[in-house]
């Protein structure tokens, strides 16, 4: 079965930093570009950044309102991708996705609050 | 900033069909991917490249694409199809871009 899951939320205190991960199974993960996805509270869906493959260079971009702050990596020996957030602000506050090829992980929440 | 522009709602009967406008300039250089995510539940891909329909999506679902504005069709609206509905495409960079997202009423 084809599926993303994604761990590592939790609160967190503006300026802190939190790392999530995205275990992938079911396809070739190393082939994949994979992408991160947010949400914040009753607002609609947000790019965050992507890595592609590493045959494709493995290479990062960001959307600027965490460009900087937030770094995408990738461990295609476990299977698993990674997102560091670090600088942290209340308007990170948000449930964070991974996602590749329309498939889509359940979520794991972000809450930056003092 | 590149964006897509979608209406905030809409609303039909059931067995009516609904239509969902996606408008922005790239789209006719790029692809669009449209998500239905219902509350609590995470995007579920119901189109990608303009009009292919996933495996397992009912055909009643469709996409069309005409100069800078991309479609998406439910014919025969069903009440399990309210929920929230998103387009996607990319700007030239391939960063990608959402639509604000629709809400769809079954009434």
């Amino acid at each position: 079965e084809v599926q993303l899951v994604e761990s590592g939320g939790g609160l967190v205190k503006p300026g802190g930093s939190l790392r999530l991960s995205c275990a992938a199974s079911g396809f070739t993960f190393s082939n994949a570009w994979m992408s991160w996805v947010r949400q914040a509270p009753g607002k609609g869906l947000e790019w965050v950044g992507r890595i592609k493959s590493k045959t494709d260079g493995g290479t990062t971009d960001y959307a600027a309102p965490v460009k900087g702050r937030f770094t995408i990596s990738r461990d295609d020996s476990k299977n698993t991708l990674y997102l560091q957030m670090n600088s942290l602000k209340t308007e990170d506050t948000a449930v964070y996705y991974c996602t590749t090829s329309g498939i889509w992980g359940q979520g794991t929440r972000v809450t930056a609050s003092s | 900033s590149y964006e897509l522009t979608q209406p905030p709602s809409v609303s039909v009967s059931p067995g009516q069909t609904a239509r969902i406008t996606c408008s922005g300039d790239a789209l006719p250089k790029q692809n669009a991917y449209w998500y239905q995510q219902k509350p609590g539940q995470a995007p579920v891909l119901v189109i990608y490249k303009d009009t292919e329909r996933p495996s397992g999506i009912p055909e009643r679902f469709s996409g069309s694409s005409s100069g800078t504005t991309v479609t998406l069709t439910i014919s025969g609206v069903q009440a399990e199809d309210e929920a929230d509905y998103y387009c996607q495409s990319a700007d030239s960079s391939g960063t990608w871009v959402f639509g604000g997202g629709t809400k769809l009423t079954v009434l």
